[in-house]
């Protein structure tokens, strides 16, 4: 089985339109992180939030903002009003104490498109 | 300024070559990671290091080997035994100390075989 599912392949939507990409994860362990990193066409993944799991806070930073719910295993990222520099695609991925943080489990990404 | 450094950033090779690509980071990070992305695929790890000398295999480490001979720097060698090494190879670093857990990610090498 998955450990981190991403069941959104593609979404696309119009320019200043809120969107939500989903991300759902399995694990064992008590102690473990989430991420979620940016892919843009150029091919770098680019950090963009880590959240350890005994922190639910959700977060906001600009126009994104992380919802973390440990109850449905969860991890979603929103982008408000979206522009096209948001197209990309974008990763979420889960690394556990069990084998000291060293192995992330990444989902299989979700392609944003942003039209103008 | 800080980062990681992959080259080349296309890589062609015929069959039955081996070939070696570079990972540098000047970030003074303790662990290293390679990883294999394929077409509207997600990560897979091939192999990773938390101290010179000493590397671990990782979901997809058959027909790749590796080195950690210095801090900075960790080569990935794709043999003749990888049957299918056209890819996307991304190298990655994470400071080991800390709460900071991410890992951080150079621009890429992308290997096609003809």
């Amino acid at each position: 089985a998955q450990k981190v599912t991403q069941a959104q392949t593609e979404i696309s939507v119009v320019e200043k339109e809120d969107v939500t990409l989903d991300c759902v994860y399995e694990t064992r362990d008590t102690t473990y992180y989430l991420f979620w990193y940016k892919q843009p066409p150029s091919g770098e993944l680019v950090f963009l939030i880590r959240r350890n799991s005994f922190d639910e806070q959700n977060e906001i930073s600009g126009r994104y903002s992380w919802n973390f719910q440990k109850s449905t295993s969860s991890f979603n990222f929103t982008i408000t009003a979206s522009q096209v520099v948001d197209s990309a695609v974008y990763f979420c991925a889960l690394s556990e104490a069990t084998n000291n943080f060293n192995k992330f489990y990444f989902g299989s990404g979700t392609k944003l498109n942003v039209k103008p | 300024d800080g980062g990681i450094t992959q080259s080349p950033k296309y890589l062609f090779r015929k069959e039955g070559q081996n070939v070696t690509l570079s990972c540098e980071q000047n970030l003074n990070h303790d662990a290293m990671y390679w990883y294999r992305q394929d077409p509207g695929q997600g990560l897979r790890l091939i192999y990773y290091s938390q101290i010179v000398n000493d590397f671990q295999k990782g979901d997809i480490a058959e027909g790749y080997s590796v080195s950690r001979e210095k801090k900075e720097s960790f080569p990935l060698t794709v043999t003749s035994a990888q049957k299918n090494p056209t890819a996307f190879y991304l190298c990655a670093s994470r400071k080991l100390a800390g709460d900071y857990n991410e890992q951080f990610f150079g621009p890429g090498t992308r290997l096609t075989v003809l």
